[in-house]
């Protein structure tokens, strides 16, 4: 199983300030990393997939890269209702996983 | 527009069985997977698992393997998932997700809206 660790677990920043989140997977996962974005009480939202492609309707304040092992989301100028938990998730083979996520509260 | 609707809130004792459904709309159920995704009450996201709605081919998470069973019935476009022996840490919200596109197995750009289920004596 490809285990995905996140980093760092809790950030806090104010907004208009830029987020820089990271996950790391234990063996390669080419490009197939997803982030979710999710808010209290709502189900997880789809924000970037294939590392660097921002899913339909999402922001251009969101961003991807990585590939193999070392991913990042950018958030570049924080908005009020970007402050939520963020997943990574891979897809590489058929066991998909989930990150612990990184909290992204309000400084 | 694409809609996954789930079946309401369930309470089990333990060792019991649940089985929670999805069903979907607008869009041809057979031309997207689904994955089952659950979350335990303040904790992340854990993947359960994944069935092509096309052929119902499966892919459970280590796990699970054993205790849980996807299906669907593409004559009502529903997924459903069955999780048996059911333990006290089953106690989650079960959410169904669907796949982005045909060639993306496992990016879910569609969801329920959860499901709640209390595992407790």
């Amino acid at each position: 199983e490809i285990v995905l660790t996140q980093s760092p677990a809790t950030l806090s920043l104010s907004p208009g300030e830029r987020a820089t989140l990271s996950c790391r997977a234990s063996q390669s996962v080419s490009s197939y990393l997803a982030w979710y974005q999710q808010k209290p009480g709502q189900a997880p939202r789809l924000l970037i997939y294939d590392a660097s492609n921002r899913a339909t309707g999402i922001p251009a304040r969101f961003s991807g890269s990585g590939s193999g092992t070392d991913f990042t989301l950018t958030i570049s100028s924080l908005e009020p209702e970007d402050f939520a938990v963020y997943y990574c998730q891979q897809r590489s083979n058929w066991l998909f996983t989930f990150g612990p996520g990184t909290k992204v509260d309000i400084k | 527009q694409v809609q996954l609707v789930q079946s309401g809130a369930e309470v089990k004792k333990p060792g019991a069985s649940v089985k929670v459904s999805c069903k979907a709309s607008g869009y041809t159920f057979t031309s997207y997977g689904i994955s089952w995704v659950r979350q335990a009450p303040g904790q992340g996201l854990e993947w359960m698992g994944w069935i092509s709605a096309y052929n119902g081919n499966t892919n459970y998470a280590q796990k699970l393997q054993g205790r849980v069973t996807m299906t669907t019935d593409t004559s009502t476009s529903t997924a459903y998932m069955e999780l048996r022996s059911l333990r006290s840490d089953d106690t989650a919200v079960y959410y169904c997700a669907r796949d982005s596109s045909i060639a993306a197995a496992g990016d879910l750009a569609y969801w329920g809206q959860g499901t709640l289920v209390t595992v407790s004596s």
